[in-house]
């Protein structure tokens, strides 16, 4: 079955260390990836995405992510964290080999990031 | 500026009643798409549209309807069938131009049942 899986429910980090948001994906097909924020009541924002060209991905506000097709993952960093960075994020998978298995995104259940001061 | 707009912010229904959640786009995508998440749980998808006065269920269709008028509108009904509706409500519509899926996100609505 095709799944995304974020290792991660909470992450808490103080600002200034390094971010790390872990995330492993089940596919048969090579699939498309990404990397969502949400705020408190908002809207998904999109930080990344990996579409089968670099497998060093950079987005915005300092994160990038890494793809890794033998370990199967898309772990998110950044190399300082800033209170602003605490959210939820969400490790999303669009799934290739057919029309029909891009209709829909699969979502990880997100993980909370919370920064101290 | 382009995007997607989601109302109201806030909505407060009682048991037995229906609610109408409204979403509105204007990027001229033709696919949109209607999401709930509930804590912990990530985003469920309850129904797609991929083109006008076309619509298909998702995971979690019961309880939920949908119309695809117009492009630029998708609403999504929460009827009195849908056994625990208080969640946030996400909409979201597929850039045309890609092969991969990628979505925009409008804000939300929060639907709480009093």
């Amino acid at each position: 079955a095709q799944s995304v899986t974020q290792l991660d429910s909470h992450v808490s980090v103080s600002e200034g260390t390094p971010v790390l948001l872990r995330c492993n994906y089940s596919s048969s097909y090579s699939p498309s990836l990404f990397w969502y924020v949400q705020h408190p009541n908002k809207g998904l924002q999109l930080l990344l995405k990996y579409t089968s060209a670099a497998t060093l991905v950079k987005g915005i506000n300092g994160f990038e992510a890494e793809f890794k097709k033998s370990e199967t993952s898309f772990h998110l960093t950044k190399p300082s964290a800033h209170m602003s960075d605490a959210a939820e994020y969400f490790c999303v998978a669009s799934l290739g080999g057919s029309r029909t298995n891009t209709d829909k995104l699969i979502f990880g259940t997100g993980t909370r990031l919370q920064v101290f001061p | 500026d382009g995007g997607i707009t989601q109302s109201p912010k806030y909505l407060f229904r009682k048991e037995g009643q229906n609610v109408t959640l409204s979403c509105e786009q204007n990027l001229n995508h033709d696919a949109m798409y209607w999401y709930r998440q509930d804590p912990g749980q990530g985003l469920r998808l309850i129904y797609y549209s991929q083109i006008v006065n076309d619509f298909q269920k998702g995971d979690i269709a019961e309880g939920y309807s949908v119309s695809r008028e117009k492009k630029e509108s998708f609403p999504l009904t929460v009827t009195s069938a849908q056994k625990n509706p208080t969640a946030f409500y996400l909409c979201a519509s597929r850039r045309d131009d890609l092969s991969y899926n990628e979505q925009f996100f409008g804000p939300g609505t929060r639907l709480t049942v009093l």
